[in-house]
């Protein structure tokens, strides 16, 4: 299948500093970016989707200027944590939905994940 | 909007047995169902997935039924493996651009030789 790929892979930071992972789907044309975040033991749960372009939609719950998300291209988006505290480590993950090799589906493939940890 | 059910939440098996995983969609208008693999610390793999135009498919020792009119579906895993240890997840969401997947709470499979 199509490649996703997050950078990131694992980051720590100290609380109040901002960090930024990125999300890029590395042989297809993604028309929409999701963002996506599990902590330990738990399922993925969406916290919103992008759309090249366009502003991101957020999941109820999910803090938007803390959590600023951009989609400036067809392969890359960007999730950046704002004054990042110590409950905000997680493990966060992108996913890219697009038509791949003449696919007629939409597609939804996942990156590996970014370990985030807040000290 | 979708809210997905999984069950078990944890499942033991011996090596060889089979594994059943169950499901439930609440959006009557979804029409693709995956199922995902997840090894610790790794993202979510693709492993099977259906879609409601049919009710079975099967790739090797691994099938998925889907009953749309009870809004489940299943995982089925044959002869199982010490390496079919992992985390399953379910999916659902309509099959239609921008809708992001909405995955049940996961089932811990262990698989012991």
């Amino acid at each position: 299948g199509a490649v996703v790929s997050q950078h990131p892979s694992w980051v720590i930071c100290k609380s109040g500093t901002s960090v930024k992972i990125e999300c890029r789907s590395l042989d297809f044309q993604a028309t929409t970016m999701f963002w996506y975040r599990q902590f330990p033991k738990q399922s993925l749960m969406l916290m919103a989707t992008s759309n090249e372009g366009s502003k991101a939609t957020y999941e109820q719950g999910v803090e938007k200027d803390k959590f600023l998300i951009n989609h400036a291209s067809l392969t890359l988006s960007t999730l950046t944590v704002t004054s990042a505290h110590p409950e905000d480590s997680s493990f966060y993950i992108c996913s890219a939905t697009g038509l791949a090799w003449g696919s007629a589906y939409n597609e939804q493939f996942f990156g590996p994940g970014t370990r985030l940890t807040v000290l | 909007g979708e809210n997905v059910e999984q069950h078990p939440s944890t499942l033991s098996v011996q090596e060889g047995d089979s594994a059943v995983i169950k499901c439930t969609y609440s959006d009557s208008a979804s029409n693709y169902f995956p199922w995902y693999k997840q090894e610790l610390g790794k993202g979510p793999q693709l492993i099977i997935d259906i879609r409601s135009n049919v009710g079975e498919k099967k790739d090797q020792r691994i099938a998925v039924t889907l009953n749309k009119t009870a809004k489940h579906f299943s995982l089925h895993i044959t002869e199982t493996q010490p390496e079919d240890s992992a985390v399953y997840f379910c999916a659902a969401r309509r099959d239609q651009a921008g809708t992001a997947l909405i995955f049940g709470k996961g089932t811990t499979l262990s698989v012991s030789s």
